[in-house]
């Protein structure tokens, strides 16, 4: 079993449309929690991090993470076709802080106008 | 926001020669830079952290001889593929977070593709 589980998609949504994109995992020293989004042929990119439980919110997009259930969750409103990309959710235990990242696979999102 | 340069961004060699890749922080200073490598439509996985002024720490089953790291400042880290194979080609990404700012979170380069033929 995998520690970071993601579903590799594709998800394909309608402009406008609001987007959910999970990751459930199995360490429950995982402490640091973040969301980046890749384009093709580029490297990833920070959309949103946190400490913890709870959610976070930034524009158009909004993280939660629940620990109880070992989930984190990425949404995405109004979505755009320039928010069509690979999203991967990555998470790192306490003691490695943001460093030493453990990445899910990735979800390709595709909106579409 | 923090900025992290890799360079070249694409690059094929013939089988047998050696590569240098370089990864720099470009607004910030980063005691630590991380090398990740991806393979199409996998995730990333870490290779190994990159010291400032100290020996590179390897993931198990990264060998350190075939990919040379060398951190010679608080803002250039380069990883050099030796004697690359074409299993080596794949895309390589550096990351870093400025040292400066406690925990902050990292920051990835554009990548460069490696393609051994």
């Amino acid at each position: 079993q995998k520690e970071v589980e993601q579903d590799p998609g594709p998800l394909s949504v309608p402009e406008g449309a609001i987007v959910s994109l999970n990751c459930t995992y199995s360490n429950s020293a995982f402490q640091y929690f973040m969301w980046y989004r890749q384009y093709s042929r580029k490297g990833p990119e920070l959309l949103m991090y946190t400490y913890s439980s709870g959610n976070k919110e930034d524009g158009r997009f909004t993280a939660q993470v629940d620990k109880s259930s070992k989930y984190i969750s990425l949404f995405i409103r109004d979505s755009q076709p320039s928010d069509s990309a690979t999203y991967l959710c990555a998470m790192s235990p306490f003691s490695g802080g943001y460093n030493k990242l453990i990445f899910g696979a990735g979800t390709r999102l595709a909106v579409h106008p | 926001g923090a900025v992290v340069s890799q360079h070249p961004s694409r690059v094929i060699c013939k089988s047998g020669t050696s590569v240098k890749i370089e990864c720099r922080s470009l607004d910030f200073q980063a005691t630590t830079m991380f090398w990740y490598r991806q393979f199409p439509k996998q995730s990333l996985m870490l290779m190994a952290t990159s010291n400032e002024g100290s020996k590179a720490t390897y993931e198990q089953g990264v060998e350190k001889d075939k990919f040379l790291i060398n951190h010679a400042s608080l803002t250039l880290s380069t990883l050099t593929v030796t004697s690359a194979h074409p299993e080596d080609s794949s895309f390589y990404i550096c990351s870093a977070r400025d040292s400066r700012q406690g925990n902050s979170p990292l920051h990835f380069g554009n990548g460069t593709r490696l393609t051994v033929t």
